[in-house]
């Protein structure tokens, strides 16, 4: 199992682009969320879904928006791209029902507004 | 979700047991405590949670004490490769929604491995 993988790892824009990473997941799980963690700092929820066609607002949903089309994708959207963005993303999923409640952690996207 | 305190650091040699410390005083009945572990800045790994019973798996021992405010995770025998930020976190096991699952980071403690 490939578990979870984000695209791209690296990626550089500029203040005003738009962009969209990537999170897929091959486990099945239910639920996938967004994480963004700033230097030194612990990882914050951005948006979170529990299924297909479900999303929620997290801690710090300003600036992104979700959708879950499928159960494997949760892409990020950046709508316009500020300074303060500039951050490692991260994508999680965990099991859903009675199953196990354990979150499974992509391995990042280092994000870099100038 | 209750709030935690660990350490900012420790350093632990390698092959000795590492003890980390966390107090979450205010912790509700139906809260769990989970443990991850961020390598390198790489995604967070899960450990081990538990509720009120110590938990024993392949990675580590959770010990939480009688009145559940705070709690060990102990790795037995300490690697280099157990370097990471570890993080304390509670929430409920499992809710009626996610929304109730979410995991709330604080800044955890960083574990250095001697040789």
């Amino acid at each position: 199992n490939a578990g979870v993988t984000q695209t791209p790892k690296f990626q550089v824009l500029k203040t005003g682009q738009s962009m969209t990473l990537q999170c897929a997941q091959d486990m099945n799980h239910e639920y996938m969320s967004w994480y963004r963690q700033d230097p030194g700092m612990g990882l914050r929820l951005i948006h979170y879904s529990v299924g297909a066609g479900i999303t929620d607002q997290g801690e710090v949903p300003n600036g992104y928006n979700v959708s879950r089309s499928t159960t494997e994708d949760f892409p990020l959207r950046l709508l316009s791209a500020a300074p303060s963005q500039t951050s490692v993303y991260f994508c999680a999923s965990t099991e859903g029902g009675t199953g196990r409640t354990e979150a499974f952690f992509g391995q990042g996207t280092r994000l870099t507004v100038v | 979700d209750a709030k935690t305190t660990q350490p900012t650091s420790m350093d632990c040699a390698e092959g000795r047991a590492a003890n980390l410390p966390c107090n979450h005083s205010t912790i509700s009945g139906n809260e769990y405590v989970y443990w991850y572990r961020q390598i390198h800045s790489q995604g967070p790994q899960y450990i081990i949670h538990g509720l009120k019973n110590n938990e024993t798996n392949e990675m580590a021992s959770l010990i939480i004490t009688e009145d559940r405010k705070s709690s060990t995770l102990i790795l037995p025998h300490a690697t280099l490769r157990d370097t990471a930020v570890y993080y304390c976190i509670v929430r409920v096991g499992r809710g009626t929604n996610f929304g109730n699952e979410k995991l709330t980071f604080g800044t955890g403690t960083r574990l250095t491995i001697i040789p």
